[in-house]
């Protein structure tokens, strides 16, 4: 099974509106972080925001906000008021505690969502 | 902060030959990754290191391959030797103690021709 799942292969978003990228995960380690990081065409990885599976609130980094609702297993990213330069590959990732009998450091990621935003 | 760096940014060589990549994490962090993409694996974890140990290599593809880590400063990997199929972009990462933040490297785009 998949450990990190991301169903929309490709979105397109208009300028200035917001946008919700999706992202199930699968663990049943009570203690695991869930990361997103944007891919431009130009290559790099660069990191937007984390959230820990005991944080109390939803983590938010400027436009970015992960909607965390931890009983449905879901970490969506929502980018606010989107921007030309949003228009990249996005990449959920999964980083499992000691008890997931895996190896604890690894970030498990999803297949990524291409996001293409319209002026 | 520097940041990650890795080099070469690009190497392009013939099928045989050994490849090296370097990387240099971030000053502090404990954790240093070496991962690779693939249009068709996606990103897949080679191998990572605490505190200059290797802790998990179940990932890296076969005896061509291997890593080192010297010191807190430095990292290399090695594919002796290299194959068509090795053709990818290597990246390398590294985090602080919490595991709450792994920054990448540019990535070394690897062509084996």
């Amino acid at each position: 099974a998949q450990k990190i799942t991301q169903t929309q292969p490709g979105m397109f978003v208009q300028e200035k509106e917001a946008v919700t990228l999706d992202c199930t995960y699968d663990t049943s380690d009570p203690s695991y972080g869930l990361f997103w990081y944007k891919q431009p065409s130009s290559g790099e990885m660069i990191f937007l925001i984390y959230q820990g599976s005991y944080d109390q609130q939803n983590a938010t980094e400027g436009r970015y906000s992960l909607n965390f609702q931890k009983a449905r297993k879901s970490a969506n990213l929502v980018i606010s008021a989107s921007q030309l330069g949003d228009s990249a590959m996005y990449f959920c990732a999964m980083r499992e505690g000691r008890s997931s009998g895996g190896s604890q450091g690894n970030l498990i990621f999803g297949k990524g969502t291409k996001l293409s935003v319209k002026p | 902060d520097a940041g990650v760096i890795q080099s070469p940014r690009h190497e392009v060589t013939e099928m045989g030959q050994e490849v090296t990549l370097r990387c240099k994490p971030i000053s502090g962090h404990d954790y240093l990754f070496w991962y690779r993409q693939t249009m068709m694996r996606g990103l897949e974890l080679l191998i990572y290191f605490n505190n200059n140990v290797p802790i998990d290599d179940s990932g890296m593809p076969e005896d061509r391959f291997s890593a080192k880590m010297p010191n807190a400063s430095f990292s290399t990997l090695k594919i002796q030797p290299s194959e068509p199929r090795d053709s990818a972009v290597y990246f390398c990462a590294s985090s602080p103690w919490q595991l709450n933040g792994y920054t990448f490297g540019s990535g070394t785009r690897l062509t084996v021709v």
